[in-house]
């Protein structure tokens, strides 16, 4: 199997602080882990893409800043908003990809109350 | 960039009929085009997937078709069962980067009435 972790599952965070969410594949290396954030009834929006030891690439208009990703090793990425604000709130969702094959793996994503 | 628009926003079927989603992509160069299902506040799920060099793809219920001359595929399920219902997602992959990422489809409400 391929299995991804997300920590926390749930967050409530105090407005202008920081929360960090950590992104695992847990059986398996991925060379490249993707970051996306969902409002209600709405679709995932792609963030970032992460590849161990460089540096993120962030979509057009996403704060890279303020979204801090961090790819460590293989089996793991983290994200963290800084400054947190009422906005931002939002169900976060990481996936990882295997090299060579196309499919992505995605973790049960977090979901995060700025209040 | 890549769009993937998705149509309809929102489908109510009887249980046992058939259901179809459609989505058009703009990159031609796209060859890779998952469909997940969704239910609320959990992860997407891979149901079905297909790559360009392919024209339709059947698992059990569910159906893929590709029309790359359009750019356009189709998300089919027969014989619908309540727990079908969900949010369903269609997404394309670039292939220029090659890095895998996906661009979503803006999803379509499934319901099922029994």
């Amino acid at each position: 199997g391929a299995v991804v972790s997300q920590h926390p599952s749930w967050v409530i965070c105090k407005s202008g602080t920081s929360v960090k969410i950590e992104c695992r594949s847990l059986d398996f290396q991925a060379t490249t882990m993707f970051w996306y954030r969902q409002f209600p009834k709405q679709s995932l929006m792609l963030m970032a893409t992460s590849n161990e030891g460089s540096k993120a690439t962030y979509e057009q208009g996403v704060e890279k800043d303020k979204f801090l990703i961090n790819h460590a090793s293989l089996t793991l990425s983290t994200l963290t908003v800084t400054s947190a604000h009422p906005e931002d709130s939002s169900f976060y969702i990481c996936s990882a990809h295997k090299q060579g094959l196309r499919e992505q793996y995605f973790g049960p994503g977090t979901r995060l109350t700025v209040t | 960039g890549e769009n993937v628009e998705q149509h309809p926003s929102t489908l109510s079927v009887q249980e046992g009929d058939s259901a179809v989603i459609k989505c058009t992509y703009s990159d031609s160069a796209s060859n890779y085009f998952p469909w997940y299902k969704q239910e609320l506040g959990k992860r997407p799920q891979l149901i079905i997937d297909i790559r360009s060099n392919v024209g339709e793809k059947k698992d059990q219920r569910i159906a893929v078709t590709l029309n790359k001359t359009a750019k356009h595929f189709s998300l089919h399920i027969t014989e619908t069962q309540p727990e079908d219902s969900a949010v369903y997602f269609c997404a394309a992959s670039g292939a220029a980067s090659n890095t895998g990422k996906l661009i979503f489809g803006q999803g379509t409400t499934l319901q099922v009435k029994p």
